[in-house]
């Protein structure tokens, strides 16, 4: 069956980067697109990026445009963000899900929770 | 601020109906049928429930729908159960660059 599992969650301060991972089986994973979606304590769903199936097209949030960076290597059938320049308010539960239909997102991961505090 | 408009809060009783709604702007409900929406149970990631405004993915209940006017799509959920209490959110296609936006999401309370 489909699964997402993201990791590299953790507690880090304002100004330092991390490297979130999610990592996809059951499926063909080079033929779908792959989106972050975070969500604040309390708070809802916020879009964070995308990633075309090929790499090919990016794109962000304007809130992380300019820090986060979406990459993915489709040899380990693994998506990445990397999160430069943390602030407070990137302090959120980060989930990977997989595009459907219509831009849909079919399947999402459990989530790796990031904490940004001094 | 959430870019599509959802009410933070809806309720009703078992076996009833109720409707949340989820409005834009041609930029984005309005202007493609790239609306889905999704269920949140506390704790738990979220489920998609509804894409291409009305399409069901396998094992969802028929008893979610939804329908849409102009920049405002709706979602019906009839016989409203126990296990609907749920955060539920909307999300669209945008052509806006971020190309992807969701709605501030509703909490259904079953009375």
């Amino acid at each position: 069956q489909v699964q997402l599992v993201e990791s590299g969650g953790g507690v880090v301060q304002p100004g330092r980067s991390l490297r979130l991972s999610c990592a996809a089986s059951g499926f063909s994973f080079s033929g779908y697109a792959v989106h972050w979606v975070r969500q604040a304590p309390g708070k809802g769903l916020e879009w964070v990026a995308l990633i075309s199936h090929d790499g090919s097209k990016k794109n962000y949030a304007d809130s992380v445009k300019g820090r986060f960076t979406i990459s993915r290597d489709n040899s380990k059938n693994t998506v990445y963000v990397e999160m430069n320049s943390l602030r407070a308010e990137d302090t959120a539960l980060y989930y990977c899900a997989r595009e459907g239909s219509g831009w849909s997102l079919d399947h999402w991961g459990q989530g790796t929770l990031v904490t940004v505090s001094s | 601020q959430s870019a599509l408009t959802q009410p933070a809060s809806v309720s009703g009783s078992p076996g009833q109906s109720i409707t949340i709604s989820c409005t834009g702007t041609s930029s984005d409900v309005g202007g493609y049928k790239y609306v889905s929406w999704y269920q949140q149970r506390p704790g738990k990631a979220p489920k998609l429930m509804i894409y291409d405004v009305s399409n069901r993915p396998s094992g969802v209940s028929d008893r979610f729908s939804v329908s849409k006017s102009g920049n405002t799509a709706s979602l019906t959920i009839s016989g409203l159960q126990a296990e609907d209490e749920a955060d539920y959110y909307c999300s669209s296609y945008t052509s806006r660059s971020t190309n992807w936006v969701f709605g501030g999401g509703t909490r259904l309370t079953v009375l």
